[in-house]
């Protein structure tokens, strides 16, 4: 069964400071990989996702992630943090759920908090 | 375009009591998913519709829980009877059927409080 590790349960972090919030994966085919993220009182939002290809995935808001097959890693990146990214990032794999459609499997969640 | 919407926002039963939740997906996706976060642990997976028919159904937790979705449009969740253990955030997802992208749009979420 696939599995998602989100080892940072919290991180704090400076405005204008570079951040990376890190996700391994266990699934035991090609990962369809997620990044997610909620602030409060919204749903979660996509930023971005790999499917397949450029292993190098650019994501909306300035957020980037990598996927490195032989660390099962997709961690989560962003040069300089702004106070709006203050939010709960979550990580997930998805996993075949009837015909082409994909259930998701969620890590813990890294909460970001971002200080002035 | 609206996004998926979830009705109530919060609720608070007390044990034993009958919830139902309701998801309105986003017009024409044929996808629905239901998920759940129980406080301190991951969103996990409970259901998966395609139009009005369950794909799969693996993750609901027990036979207290029914989900449906009559006519392949809005779906409801019902609790009952509601225990301690199911409260939660519970949140859906959809998503459309031959766009390639696969992109689940979330609701907003039901915080249920089970008392």
């Amino acid at each position: 069964a696939q599995s998602v590790t989100q080892p940072d349960i919290h991180i704090t972090v400076s405005e204008g400071a570079s951040l990376e919030l890190r996700c391994n994966y266990s699934y035991g085919a090609t990962p369809y990989l997620f990044w997610y993220v909620q602030s409060p009182g919204q749903g979660l939002q996509l930023l971005l996702k790999y499917f397949s290809g450029d292993t190098l995935v650019q994501g909306i808001k300035g957020f980037e992630a990598e996927f490195k097959r032989s660390q099962s890693s997709f961690n989560l990146r962003k040069p300089s943090v702004h106070w709006s990214d203050a939010a709960e990032y979550f990580c997930a794999v998805g996993a075949r759920s009837g015909g082409s459609n994909y259930k998701l499997t969620f890590g813990k969640g890294t909460l970001l908090t971002v200080n002035p | 375009e609206a996004g998926v919407t979830q009705f109530p926002s919060h609720s608070v039963i007390e044990k034993g009591q009958t919830v139902t939740l309701r998801c309105d997906p986003i017009s024409g996706h044929d996808n629905l998913y239901w998920y759940r976060r129980v406080m301190g642990k991951e969103i996990k997976f409970l259901l998966h519709f395609v139009k009005e028919s369950k794909q799969d159904e693996s993750g609901m937790p027990n036979n207290r829980f029914l989900a449906e979705r009559t006519g392949g449009t809005y779906s409801t969740l019902k609790v009952q009877p509601a225990e301690l253990e199911d409260s939660g955030v519970y949140f859906c997802a959809s998503s459309q059927v031959n766009r390639g992208s696969y992109e689940q749009y979330f609701g907003p979420g039901t915080r249920l409080t089970v008392t």
